[in-house]
């Protein structure tokens, strides 16, 4: 059984850029969900979508926006890239939309300067 | 408002002693309670979790916690820290569509 996968491992973006990174869910996991996680912090929810809709959203900018496919993969797209958007972006899958454990990726780092 | 608090933002032990990790939370439903483990540069990984029954429940790696409702609390223990037990330690409270975080306890151990 493949776990939560995420692409590209590290990540370095100037500011007023964007940026798309990309999430596998776990085999059977039809829900994903995305979070920040900044330098000596705990991770915030941005998103979570189930069966290719956003049903639940954290107190993140529309600029933060995503997509889930019908293989339940996912995106995470930042539009207009701020220094404070640099932080550890975790991708968790789960089997339905309001159950069952959450899975996390390895995460993906970001730096913009 | 739901939230986590950790209160020990770092904790120092040496190997073989016992460990307790505080946590507790604000949430107006019975919790789902985890305790998530990060090792640096890492994702998370789950060490267990609560949903109801037992109010004891065992993880992997050795660790177990306890939800003590009376106390809004869900401490993680362990009776026997291992060097490779160093990291970043989560609690985390499941609300319907997503997962609250405490700032996390950095354990150090010694040895």
């Amino acid at each position: 059984e493949t776990g939560v996968t995420q692409s590209p491992t590290h990540l370095i973006k100037t500011r007023g850029q964007q940026v798309t990174l990309r999430c596998s869910s776990q085999s059977g996991h039809n829900t994903v969900s995305w979070y920040q996680q900044a330098l000596g912090q705990g991770p915030q929810f941005i998103f979570q979508y189930y069966r290719e809709e956003e049903n639940g959203r954290g107190n993140f900018p529309p600029r933060f926006s995503g997509l889930q496919f019908p293989n339940y993969s996912s995106e995470l797209n930042v539009n207009a890239l701020e220094l404070d958007d640099s932080a550890l972006y975790l991708c968790a899958s789960r089997p339905g939309a309001a159950e069952g454990t959450q899975y996390f990726g390895p995460g993906t780092r970001l730096l913009v300067l | 408002a739901q939230s986590v608090t950790q209160p020990d933002i770092h904790i120092t032990v040496s190997e073989g002693a016992s460990l307790e990790l505080r946590c507790n939370y604000s949430y107006g439903a019975t919790p789902y309670l985890f305790w998530y483990v990060q090792s640096p540069g890492q994702g998370l990984q789950l060490l267990l979790k609560y949903f109801s029954g037992d109010t004891l429940v065992q993880g992997i790696k050795g660790f177990e916690a306890e939800f003590k409702r009376s106390q809004s609390s869900f401490n993680l223990r362990k009776p026997s820290v291992h060097w490779s037990d160093a990291a970043e330690y989560f609690c985390a409270v499941g609300a319907a569509d997503k997962l609250i975080f405490g700032t996390g306890t950095r354990l150090q151990v010694f040895p």
